[in-house]
C-alpha cells in the first residue's frame, strides 16, 4: 500500500501563529483527507483535499481556519491558522489508495498551542 | 448522520486472555467497515470487512461483520503486552468520496 511521510512530527506553537503540515505520498493516490484527533477523542474528518480545486470541508471546519492545498496527486498541506490552545491535537493525513483498495495514514503531527 | 459506537471504552486484561471488542454502526449506504490499531499517532490498518459472516483473520486477530444487525467484533486471542493500544472502528459509505467515520475507540491495556 501507499506510504505517507508527514511532517513535522510535533510542534509547540504560540497562540495566534500558523503552522503548515505537509504530507507526501510515495505514489499517486486518488483521494487525500485530513483528520483531527483531540486529546482523548477519536478521529474527526476536517476536509477532503481535492487535486486542482478547493478542498471540501466538513461541518464545523472552514477554509479560513484550515486552508488546504493539493497541487498534485502525491502531496497535500494543511495549515492551522491563528492558533489557540483549543487547536492542540494530533493532525493526520490519509490517502485512499485505489490500486490497493486501502486507506493509509501519515505518521501524524502532535500540535501543542501555548 | 453516520454514527459508529464502540464498546467497551477501555479494557484491562492479563497477558494470555482473549478479548472481544465491539463496534455498532448506523450509516446510510454502507460500503465497508474497517478496524485500525493506534499505538501512538498513526492508525495502522487491521481489517476491511464488506460481507456478512465472513471472518477475516490475521494471526491472533480476527474480525467478523453482521450487516443485518449492524455490528462487527474484533477478537484478540492469547493477548500480549504489545497488543496494548487503542482499537478504532470506522465505516465507509458509498457516495461519500471514500471518507471514513470513526468510533471513539476502545483502549486496551494488557498487563503481565
Amino acid at each position: 500500500s501507499a506510504v505517507i511521510s508527514q511532517k513535522p512530527s510535533r510542534d509547540i506553537c504560540q497562540r495566534g501563529t500558523s503552522l503548515t503540515i505537509q504530507c507526501q505520498v510515495d505514489s499517486q493516490v486518488t483521494m487525500m483527507f485530513w483528520y483531527r484527533q483531540q486529546p482523548g477523542q477519536s478521529l474527526t474528518l476536517i476536509a477532503t483535499a481535492n487535486q486542482g480545486s478547493e478542498a471540501t470541508y466538513e461541518s464545523g471546519f472552514v477554509i479560513d481556519k484550515f486552508p488546504i492545498s493539493r497541487p498534485n496527486l502525491t502531496f497535500s498541506t494543511l495549515t492551522v491558522s491563528n492558533m489557540s490552545p483549543e487547536d492542540s491535537s494530533i493532525y493526520l493525513c490519509s490517502a485512499w489508495d485505489r490500486a490497493n483498495y486501502g486507506y493509509t495514514f501519515g505518521s501524524g503531527t502532535r500540535l501543542t498551542v501555548v | 448522520e453516520d454514527k459508529v459506537v464502540q464498546s467497551p471504552l477501555s479494557l484491562v486484561v492479563h497477558e494470555g486472555d482473549t478479548v472481544t471488542l465491539n463496534c455498532s454502526y448506523e450509516v446510510t449506504n454502507f460500503r465497508s467497515l474497517l478496524w485500525y490499531k493506534q499505538e501512538k499517532k498513526a492508525p495502522t490498518f487491521l481489517f476491511m470487512l464488506t460481507s456478512s459472516g465472513i471472518e477475516k483473520k490475521s494471526g491472533r486477530l480476527s474480525s467478523i461483520l453482521d450487516k443485518k444487525e449492524l455490528f462487527s467484533i474484533l477478537n484478540i486471542t492469547a493477548t500480549q503486552t504489545g497488543d496494548s493500544a487503542v482499537y478504532l472502528c470506522a465505516v465507509e459509505a458509498t457516495g461519500t468520496a471514500s471518507k471514513l467515520t470513526f468510533g471513539t475507540g476502545t483502549r486496551l491495556q494488557v498487563t503481565l
